[in-house]
């Protein structure tokens, strides 16, 4: 079965710089698919956070910015704020799935 | 702007099918160039893709979950709807409506408006 692999959780102290890792195979990253990243905050829908590997759409904070190399992509957050805890989910087209697949998700605590 | 809004029931028996609609507002599913998704959270868990549609008709199912998904558009209704068959315990979750955004083809594909979510449990 296909998956794309984060940490379950991550923490940071406000002003300091947190990555999240994404770690897929060569069904999904390593095949040169596009890694998005979505940002869900308590209790509401999620909300796009990096598409297309690197861009962010208008409105999200140049705190973030993604990347990707091989079969894996991080996120990073810096300059780390309280409004910043949230689930974070990568996401990739699969080969094998033939469609989209999301990360299990990372939970962010802002210390 | 165009923002998205999913309705149904709360609760679904087993064995029954889930039926959600989600409405379009701000914009036209017909006026092309998105395809619209389905796709869950069970209950403290990460995001499972359903499926998607375009304004035509054409959609693509995830093959996980075999022939029970059945997704439609209503374009007169600027609204698409979600039939899931066959409900279990295993179907309560959080679904969400979204729109797609990307490129020509699939593989870049992502989510770029989602609705509010409707929870759906099932149990008798």
């Amino acid at each position: 079965q296909s998956v794309l692999t984060q940490p379950p959780s991550v923490s940071g102290a406000p002003g300091q710089r947190v990555t999240i890792s994404c770690t897929g195979s060569s069904s999904n990253i390593g095949a040169g698919y596009d890694v998005h990243w979505y940002q869900q905050l308590p209790g509401t829908a999620p909300k796009l956070l990096i598409y297309g590997n690197s861009n962010r759409p208008s409105g999200v904070p140049d705190r973030f910015s993604a990347s990707k190399s091989g079969t894996s992509a991080s996120l990073a957050i810096t300059g780390l704020q309280a409004e910043d805890e949230a689930d974070y989910y990568c996401q990739s087209y699969d080969s094998s799935l033939s469609g989209p697949l999301f990360g299990g998700g990372t939970k962010l605590t802002v210390l | 702007q165009v923002q998205l809004q999913e309705s149904g029931p709360g609760l679904v028996k087993p064995s029954q099918t889930l039926s959600l609609t989600c409405t379009v507002s701000g914009g036209s599913i017909s006026s092309g160039g998105y395809f619209w998704s389905w796709i869950r959270q069970h209950p403290g868990k990460g995001l499972e893709w359903i499926g998607y549609i375009y304004y035509s008709g054409s959609t693509y199912n995830n093959p996980s979950l075999k022939s029970r998904p059945t997704i439609s558009v209503d374009t007169s209704k600027n609204q698409f709807s979600l039939k899931l068959s066959s409900v279990t315990a295993a179907d309560t979750a959080v679904y969400y409506c979204a729109r797609v955004s990307g490129r020509g083809n699939p593989y870049d594909w992502y989510f770029d408006l989602w609705g509010r979510g409707s929870l759906v449990t099932v149990s008798s």
